[in-house]
């Protein structure tokens, strides 16, 4: 069986520095690694996808992520916050069969203070 | 387009009523999939569609139901609702292949 972990429930950065939201996964085969943002009262977003080729993805927003098969991990970036990046982050993997499941970690809330 | 619609927004139902949750998507998705969304658990797969015609259950399938008799309608059945269905559920499509999903903007639903 798939799973996504994502261990900190919260993180806190100030505005313009870099931020960080973990994400370790565990798959059978090749990973499909999504990051998805959700604002308050919306439906998700998506930000970036890792399928295969280069470890370092970039997305939208000005966020990437960065692919590590053997810790495997897809922690998300961002070189300078906004405090309009402040949301919950949602890291999802989808296995490699036909049907494609999702697994959704239990998110991570990002606050970006003045 | 306007990509994945859902109705109601918001819905109050008292245990044991039953009710339709819908979706709709306007870009030819094959995949469309229901879930979840409780505090601290993330998302939860419901249902999910691979086509016209063809469903399967996803993590927690116990007391919704679901068809899927065109590529752009599935709707969400809950037979006789129960408080443990208080939550908030989200309908999402994607293209075959490895393609990111598409979410609705979400039902608010609480039972009591």
């Amino acid at each position: 069986a798939q799973s996504v972990a994502q261990p900190e429930d919260q993180v806190n950065v100030a505005e313009g520095n870099p931020l960080t939201v973990k994400c370790t996964y565990s798959v059978s085969g090749n990973p499909y690694l999504f990051w998805y943002v959700q604002y308050p009262n919306r439906g998700l977003q998506f930000l970036l996808k890792y399928i295969t080729g280069d470890n370092l993805v970039k997305g939208s927003y000005g966020f990437e992520a960065e692919f590590n098969k053997s810790q495997t991990s897809f922690h998300l970036k961002k070189p300078s916050a906004l405090v309009s990046d402040s949301a919950l982050y949602f890291c999802a993997v989808r296995d490699n069969t036909n049907a494609g499941k999702s697994t959704f970690g239990d998110g991570t809330t990002l606050t970006v203070k003045p | 387009n306007a990509g994945v619609t859902q109705t109601p927004k918001f819905q109050v139902l008292k245990t044991g009523q039953s009710m339709t949750l819908q979706c709709a998507q306007d870009m030819n998705h094959e995949y469309m999939s229901w879930y979840r969304q409780d505090p601290g658990m993330g998302l939860r797969l419901i249902h999910y569609s691979v086509g016209a015609g063809i469903t399967d259950q996803g993590e927690v399938p116990n007391g919704y139901n679901v068809s899927r008799s065109t590529t752009e309608d599935f709707p969400l059945r809950l037979l006789s609702a129960a408080p443990s269905q208080t939550s908030v559920y989200f309908c999402a499509s994607r293209e075959g292949g490895i393609h990111e999903q598409y979410f609705g903007p979400g039902t608010r639903l609480t039972v009591t």
